[in-house]
């Protein structure tokens, strides 16, 4: 079993959708939690960055994490075609050595 | 502020040769990690370095080698080339250890023929 599972998609949703990505965990010394966005042939892109249990918000964009649960979630309101790219989780017990979730590929069609 | 800089962008290599990947990290930025990105395993980490000493060593066979500098620039560097080696190689860089997360340059792509 691998320490970080994500459902890899893809994910079709038509524009203005509500999107939830989800991923869960198994080891409980994860503190930090990453959500990354990854175009085509690009590097990943930091979207948000929580530190323990509860809720972020960022423009359209909500990360939570429910460490109770081992499980953490990303969603992104008001979706638009530029929001597709595939989304990684990440987490670590510091903020070295990060364990990534494999991705989920997202496509928002107009 | 510059982002993570990595050259080249694409290399291509055979079987037994090495290859050497340099990286650039943002300007005050003294963590240097390393990662390999492919479509099977997905983004594994290779090692972390800081102040000029790798902190963090992943799972990797020690043909995958690596090196920081006074200036906090990295290089890591492939021995024995294998076709599995095909991958992104992703290097990302943060103020330090335990200080901030981690922002990741393009990558370099790698294939081994």
């Amino acid at each position: 079993q691998k320490e970080v599972e994500q459902d890899p998609g893809p994910l079709s949703v038509p524009e203005g959708a509500i999107v939830s990505l989800n991923c869960t965990y198994s080891n409980s010394a994860f503190q930090y939690f990453m959500w990354y966005r990854q175009y085509s042939r690009k590097g990943p892109e930091l979207l948000m960055y929580t530190y323990s249990s509860g809720n972020k918000e960022d423009g359209r964009f909500t990360a939570q994490v429910d460490k109770s649960s081992k499980y953490i979630s990303l969603f992104i309101r008001d979706s638009q075609p530029s929001d597709s790219a595939t989304y990684l989780c990440a987490m670590s017990e510091s903020t070295d050595k990060l364990i990534f979730g494999t991705g989920t590929r997202l496509q928002v069609f107009p | 502020k510059a982002g993570v800089t990595q050259t080249p962008r694409y290399l291509i290599k055979t079987r037994g040769q090495q290859v050497t990947l340099s990286c650039s990290p943002i300007s005050g930025h003294r963590s240097v990690s390393w990662y390999q990105q492919t479509p099977g395993q997905g983004l594994q980490f290779l090692f972390e370095y800081f102040s000029e000493t790798q902190r963090n060593k992943g799972n990797f066979p020690g043909r995958f080698s690596g090196r920081q500098f006074s200036n906090s620039r990295s290089e890591m560097n492939v021995s024995t080339l294998e076709l599995g080696d095909s991958a992104l190689y992703l290097c990302a860089s943060s103020l330090g250890p335990g200080q901030d997360t981690q922002y990741f340059g393009p990558g370099t792509r790698l294939t081994v023929l």
